[in-house]
């Protein structure tokens, strides 16, 4: 099956800095979805992206699908951007999102 | 709006018991899953649903079953509780026109002693 990889694992930032998350997918998709687990655990949905730009504030997410991977930038960090990124993506206009193993971040005041 | 709906929050059992999590929606999806979530795993899908009376399995749908009588509702079964069980488990929910974001429950934190 296809396979997600983020990177990088971890990351400590200061609040204000800037951020890169990375998610490479080892396979065409139709459908590429970011996530944020914050510490309670709860799974907000942040960007429905299989190609293109979008923006949402201070976080923005790239895609380019013909060099299958994303990016999620957020920009500013606060502490409350604290928490597990995740990508997932789905093949063939299937709504079965396969995850990658997430990247914590973790921005200090 | 509640969205997803997932009851238990919490839950302990012993080897070998039984017991059912809740998971219900109000925003009409069509489609529903339940994934499992381990440290360092990511998520992963246990059983998925595209309407009221169709199922399929996921990756790891070993040792759980699930039903959907209703658009509304989708729990999921464990029938003999194994330790290797003890996990945080979601249900998630989408509409099925192909460019809807998965919307997330707040999980149920199970136990398997």
């Amino acid at each position: 099956g296809i396979q997600v990889e983020q990177s990088p694992p971890d990351l400590i930032l200061q609040e204000g800095a800037n951020s890169t998350l990375r998610c490479n997918f080892s396979d065409s998709v139709n459908n590429l979805q970011w996530f944020h687990q914050n510490p309670w655990g709860q799974l907000i949905n942040l960007f429905y992206i299989p190609s293109g730009t979008k923006q949402n504030g201070r976080l923005s997410a790239t895609t380019v699908a013909t060099e299958r991977y994303s990016l999620l930038y957020i920009s500013s960090s606060q502490t409350t951007d604290s928490g597990v990124y995740f990508c997932a993506v789905s093949q063939g206009g299937s709504e079965k999102l396969v995850f990658g193993k997430g990247m914590k971040l973790t921005v200090n005041p | 709006n509640a969205g997803v709906t997932q009851t238990p929050k919490f839950q302990v059992l012993k080897t070998g018991q039984s017991m059912t999590l809740q998971c219900a929606q109000d925003m009409n999806h069509e489609y529903m899953s339940w994934y499992r979530q381990d440290p360092g795993m990511g998520l992963r899908l246990i059983h998925y649903s595209v309407g009221a009376g169709i199922t399929d399995q996921g990756e790891v749908p070993n040792g759980y079953n699930v039903s959907r009588s209703t658009t509304e509702d989708f729990p999921l079964r464990l029938l003999s509780a194994a330790p290797s069980q003890t996990s945080v488990y979601f249900c998630a929910s989408t509409l099925l026109r192909g460019n809807s974001p998965l919307h997330f429950g707040n999980g149920t934190r199970l136990t398997v002693t």
